[in-house]
């Protein structure tokens, strides 16, 4: 199975400020089709996940343009340009590319 | 607006089997892969399986072979996941997701999720 890694587990942010998560695969996520399938979903608290960025980049419908992720093969980064109160929970990356489909392990977002 | 919904809670003894509805509406339910993920209490997510209707397609997580059988039903638009031989460790919230039918398409709904409690 690939296994995703996600730096920081925790991370204390100042409102209006930016934040950077990792995440690193086992294995390179490129298709032999040239995509890349890494996600990045956010988990607000007592709420399933949401989807915010698929294939390394693309924003999902409705995800604001404060969120941005990018990277390739086996590295990857989700950027929030300006945290607001609302952006708080966990975040997620999870490779499409290889079943079973796996997650990081989580990166929680707090306002310091 | 999409929706998968999941019903409520159940309380489970040890031994026993849990069986996990969702119920879709919106789209055409023969369009879609439905995903089954889990979250123990403060845990992060845990890939299970999956279906893909149109063709009969099923798929496990290794960790569950044996315990776990997902299926579909068209008529209803519904998908299940049923989990047996329920331990402790398998209290979490259960929940189904939607994606594409694209390879690698991204989980783009969730449920609500159920929760699922194992107590003697």
């Amino acid at each position: 199975d690939i296994v995703m890694t996600q730096t920081p587990l925790s991370s204390p942010v100042t409102l209006g400020q930016p934040a950077s998560i990792s995440c690193r695969s086992s294995q390179s996520l490129v298709h032999h089709n040239g995509n890349t399938y890494l996600s990045w979903l956010h988990q607000r608290p007592g709420q399933p996940p949401r989807l915010l960025i698929y294939k390394i980049s693309n924003r999902f419908s409705g995800v604001p343009d404060r969120f941005s992720g990018s990277g390739a093969g086996t590295d990857f980064t989700l950027r929030i340009s300006r945290v607001e109160a609302d952006d708080v929970g966990i975040y997620y990356c999870m490779q499409t590319a290889q079943l079973p489909h796996t997650f990081g392990q989580g990166t929680k977002l707090e306002i310091k | 607006q999409v929706q998968l919904v999941q019903y409520g809670a159940e309380v489970k003894k040890p031994g026993s089997s849990v069986k996990v509805s969702c119920k879709a509406s919106r789209g055409t339910f023969s369009n879609y892969i439905f995903i089954w993920v889990r979250q123990a209490p403060g845990q992060g997510l845990e890939w299970m399986g999956r279906i893909v209707p149109s063709i009969g397609s099923i798929n496990y997580a290794q960790k569950f072979q044996g315990r776990v059988t997902i299926d579909a039903d068209e008529s209803t638009s519904t998908a299940y996941m049923k989990l047996s031989g329920l331990r402790a460790d398998d209290a979490a919230i259960y929940y189904c997701a939607r994606s594409g039918l694209e390879f690698g398409d991204p989980i783009d709904y969730w449920g609500q999720g159920m929760v699922v409690t194992v107590s003697s």
